[in-house]
C-alpha cells in the first residue's frame, strides 16, 4: 500500500521569505512524485513532477522540490514567496500503471504582507 | 479546447434525493477520475475508469456509481444522497493509464446534503 503525509496543514509565511512544504511517503514499488496546487474555489493544477531522473525537479514559477529516496521525501521548496503564491499545495504520489493518485491531506500556504 | 468540465458548480440535495454530475474532457484522454475533497483529508479516490467501457473502484466508492457513457464523458451519480456525502467533488482525466502524465482536474462540483 501507498500513503502520503504532509507534515504541516497550515504554513503561514511573510512575503519575499522562503518556504518549504514537506511531504513524506510510503511505498513498496518504484514512486511517481508529483505537486498540485489549489487556488481558491479552482481545481487542482500540476505544479511539477517527478518521473525519473534527476532528483531536482524545478516548476516555472520558482518552486522546487527534491525527491530523496533515503529519507521517502518529496519536499517542496521556494527561495523568495509571493502574496499569489497562497493556496493549497497537496502532494501526491502514483499508485500504480493505472494512473491513479494518492493524495497527501494538504497545506495551506498563507503568505502575509 | 476546454478541457475538463463538469456540472453544475453547486447543488444542494434532501438526504434520500439522487443527482448525478457530469463531466466530459475534449483532450481525447484515456483514463478518467472522480474524487472527492473533504478538509482535512486531500483528495480521496472514488471511483475510476482506465479506459472507456471500464470502470473500478477506489477507495471510498459505497455510495457511488458511476458510467463512462463514451470516451469523453464520465459520469457519478448518487442514489440516496446522505449528509456524509456533503463534499466538493472533482473530474480528472490523463492521457493514458500507464503513462504518468498530468492528470487534468475540472473546476469542481460543491454538493450540501442537507
Amino acid at each position: 500500500a501507498q500513503s502520503v503525509t504532509q507534515l504541516d496543514s497550515q504554513v503561514p509565511v511573510f512575503e519575499e521569505a522562503p518556504v518549504e512544504l514537506r511531504c513524506n511517503y510510503s511505498s513498496s514499488v518504484s514512486v511517481y512524485l508529483f505537486w498540485y496546487v489549489q487556488y481558491p474555489n479552482q481545481g487542482l493544477q500540476l505544479l511539477l513532477k517527478y518521473l525519473s531522473g534527476s532528483t531536482l525537479v524545478e516548476s516555472i514559477n520558482g518552486f522546487e522540490a527534491e525527491f530523496n529516496k533515503s529519507q521517502t521525501s518529496f519536499h517542496l521548496r521556494k527561495p523568495s514567496v509571493h502574496i499569489s503564491d497562497t493556496a493549497e499545495y497537496f502532494c501526491a504520489v502514483g499508485a500504480s500503471n493505472t494512473g491513479k493518485l494518492i493524495f497527501g491531506q494538504g497545506t495551506t500556504l498563507q503568505v502575509k504582507p | 479546447n476546454a478541457g475538463v468540465t463538469q456540472t453544475p458548480k453547486f447543488q444542494v440535495l434532501k438526504t434520500g434525493q439522487s443527482m448525478t454530475l457530469q463531466c466530459a474532457q475534449d483532450m481525447n484522454h484515456n483514463s478518467m477520475y472522480w474524487y472527492r475533497q473533504d478538509p482535512g483529508m486531500g483528495l480521496r479516490l472514488i471511483y475510476y475508469s482506465a479506459s472507456e467501457g471500464t470502470t473500478d473502484k477506489g477507495e471510498v466508492p459505497n455510495g457511488y456509481n458511476v458510467s463512462r457513457l463514451n470516451k469523453r464523458e464520465f459520469s457519478l451519480r448518487l442514489e440516496s444522497a446522505a449528509p456524509s456525502q456533503t463534499s466538493v467533488y472533482f473530474c480528472a482525466s490523463l492521457a493514458s493509464g500507464g503513462s504518468y502524465n498530468e492528470q487534468f482536474f475540472g473546476p469542481g462540483t460543491r454538493l450540501t446534503v442537507l
